[in-house]
């Protein structure tokens, strides 16, 4: 089955010790979404990419970067975790951006800082 | 900016009886999609719904409808004949065509009572 896949699906980190998350798709989807989810909140949008294209939110600290070597696959780095960094972090993929079928989500990395 | 609101954090229904759970948002877009996304407990966030705003009748699936107001920027869910596996969080969520991604409110967790 066409699907968005997460690694690790939880993920312990020292405070300060880069980490890097992965996402995968079988879906041939354009566009592919990082967001960053606390606990009963929103999720909120890091940066996205349609295509190689990347796109940053104004307020994504610098400490998170994101590489997309190529369709299928995209990563987030986080430089120097902090406490505040530990959440779980949701990779989505949509077709097109001019025509939303929605997202398809994977089952998300949740990230421990200790 | 564009943001979302959902101003029930958390509502219960006994199982068989229909709950509706509300959403307002606010975009300066003309074209744009709404959603609703249900994420059970710890598991993958799925697409329940989706609303183009162009189109004046409401989209339903299955057991779910959507009553959408646009001039009054309102889009809530109506799920009938409640059952257990509808426990769950469930997210509204406004997609810019033009930026290419969704904005999500704070979400809504949802309870079906046997």
């Amino acid at each position: 089955d066409a699907m968005v896949i997460q690694n690790p699906r939880y993920q312990v980190t020292q405070f300060g010790k880069p980490v890097t998350l992965s996402c995968s798709q079988t879906l041939n989807h354009n566009v592919m979404y990082w967001y960053q989810q606390k606990s009963s909140q929103a999720p909120k949008l890091l940066f996205h990419y349609y295509d190689k294209d990347f796109n940053n939110e104004a307020d994504t600290p610098d400490n998170f970067q994101s590489r997309r070597p190529n369709t299928s696959f995209c990563f987030l780095d986080i430089r120097s975790p902090g406490l505040g960094d530990a959440a779980m972090y949701l990779c989505a993929t949509s077709r097109d951006p001019g025509q939303s079928d929605g997202y398809t989500f994977g089952s998300g990395t949740r990230l421990t800082v200790v | 900016a564009q943001t979302v609101t959902q101003s029930q954090p958390e509502m219960s229904v006994q199982e068989a009886e229909t709950v509706t759970l509300s959403c307002t948002y606010d975009t300066s877009e003309n074209n744009y999609y709404l959603f609703w996304y249900k994420q059970p407990p710890s598991r993958q966030m799925i697409l329940v719904i989706r609303q183009e705003a162009y189109k004046q009748q409401n989209a339903t699936e299955n057991r779910f409808s959507v009553n959408f107001q646009k001039a009054a920027k309102s889009f809530s869910l109506k799920i009938s004949d409640s059952q257990l596996g509808d426990t769950a969080m469930y997210f509204c969520a406004c997609y810019n065509t033009n930026a290419g991604k969704s904005t999500f409110g704070d979400g809504t967790t949802l309870t079906v009572k046997p």
